[in-house]
């Protein structure tokens, strides 16, 4: 089955580069179609779609923060990583990764498993 | 960016009556549009892609419908295990943004 898991610091301070990692299991990032993204949650408000990376490396950013973001993916370790620079108290959330495909035929794409989710705290 | 309106942001009701949930794009989006649910502490869980497609293993009381721009998510008979924030999704084009949510709550 497909597992999901990120991991990183819970806490950062102020200007500093936050890099998540994000380890799966049950299939393979090379495998056309495939791709893993990241979205994130600050506390008691929606979700905010970061980035995603496609088995063709192929990457895709948010456009408001595509200046602060990289994603990169390593297929024989299975991992996707995240990395934020510049992190504000704003950056506060809960950070998921979650693996992306789409329906036969029209590429349709939706997320249909998702990590537990890590909270990074941006503090002095 | 294409904007993904809910409505309402949050609603009351009870065990056994029929919930929807509305979804509005800023521009047409065909049926590039995913719904999930997500409960307190926990990550999100597909229900509908493809705005009518039911993911596997979610129950039939959960249904969706539209394209273009105007989308809903249906739930007849709501069940205890159905009070939770539902978000819309969509796909069409970079960043495929979310709704703000539509939080379920117990009447």
């Amino acid at each position: 089955q497909i597992t999901l898991k990120e991991s990183g610091p819970t806490l950062v301070k102020p200007t500093q580069t936050l890099t998540l990692t994000c380890t799966f299991s049950g299939f393979s990032l090379s495998t056309s179609g495939v791709g893993v993204g990241w979205i994130r949650q600050p506390p008691g408000k929606a979700l905010e779609w970061l980035a995603l990376i496609y088995w063709d490396d192929d990457k895709r950013y948010s456009p408001s923060l595509k200046s602060r973001l990289t994603i990169t993916k390593d297929t024989s370790k299975n991992q996707v990583v995240l990395t934020m620079t510049n992190m504000d108290p704003v950056d506060t959330a809960t950070y998921y990764c979650a693996h992306a495909t789409h329906d036969y035929g029209n590429y349709r794409y939706y997320f249909d498993y998702w990590g537990q989710g890590t909270l990074v705290t941006v503090s002095s | 960016d294409i904007q993904m309106t809910q409505s309402p942001s949050s609603l009351s009701a009870s065990v056994g009556d029929r919930v929807t949930i509305t979804c509005r794009a800023s521009q047409s989006i065909s049926s590039y549009l995913n719904w999930y649910q997500q409960k307190p502490g926990k990550a999100p869980k597909l229900l509908i892609y493809a705005a009518s497609t039911l993911q596997g293993g979610v129950p039939s009381r959960f249904s969706g419908s539209g394209s273009g721009t105007d989308f809903t998510l249906t739930i007849s008979n709501l069940q205890p295990e159905d009070f939770a924030t539902y978000y819309c999704q969509q796909t069409y084009s970079t960043p495929q943004t979310f709704g703000g949510g539509t939080k379920v709550e117990i009447e």
